[in-house]
């Protein structure tokens, strides 16, 4: 029930595409859904995060949709850059109590020119 | 703002030597601290939570006295991988969380700590 389901392990995007990323979760007790990017030897960053009282949210090119009622969540990468090549975590979290981070498999997305 | 260091970046030590490495908030007070280790291509696995002045809570599974962790300061932890083994070599990573207005769900992570013991 802790799970976060994260799809695809590795996606290929063409520069300027559209990158999206899935991830479900069970435990209706998640709260707080943060995505974080990372490149390699590095520590993962926060991109963009998202409550359950909105269904949508957007900074720049990157984009959070949340179906509340599929309990899935994911993230849009907008005109897809090859600086935009990392990997990225989905995540979920309670914010009541025990607040730690439940962390998806990760997605490799490359950006090809 | 919300910064967070971590020292040293890269380790080599020896079989049965100790380590410690560093976690700090920069611009901020962390009250609760997270340790995370990260094996190549896959997600990052809690270690353990730490808030300030308090005991660490592990995760299960994660030997306590072979990683100690101290939460000393609301911005600085420490993780000290004690007789250290080649199966310790992993990717260290720390993250923070509080003090900053309308963030008490955001953790900020630390660039990590690549640890090699031959």
């Amino acid at each position: 029930q802790q799970q976060v389901k994260q799809s695809p392990q590795s996606l290929i995007v063409q520069k300027g595409g559209i990158s999206i990323i899935n991830c479900a979760y069970e435990n209706t007790a998640f709260d707080y859904f943060p995505w974080y990017q990372q490149f390699p030897g590095k520590g993962p960053a926060l991109l963009i995060a998202i409550r359950p009282d909105v269904s949508e949210k957007k900074e720049g090119r990157f984009t959070i949709s949340f179906n509340k009622s599929a309990k899935q969540f994911s993230l849009h990468i907008m005109d897809s850059q090859p600086g935009d090549s990392a990997t990225y975590f989905c995540a979920a979290s309670t914010g009541f109590g025990n607040e730690k981070l439940t962390f998806g498999t990760g997605t490799r997305l490359t950006i090809i020119p | 703002g919300a910064v967070v260091s971590q020292h040293p970046s890269w380790v080599i030590c020896k079989s049965g030597t100790s380590v410690k490495i560093e976690c700090r908030s920069l611009d901020f007070q962390a009250t609760t601290m997270f340790w995370y280790r990260q094996f190549p291509k896959q997600s990052l696995m809690l270690m353990a939570t730490s808030n300030e002045g308090s005991k660490a809570t592990y995760e299960q599974g994660v030997e306590k006295d072979k990683f100690l962790i101290n939460h000393a300061s609301l911005t600085l932890s420490t993780l000290t991988v004690t007789s250290a083994h080649p199966e310790d070599s992993s990717f260290y990573i720390c993250s923070a969380r509080g003090g900053l207005a309308g963030s008490r769900y955001e953790q900020y992570f630390g660039p990590g700590t690549r640890l090699t013991v031959t």
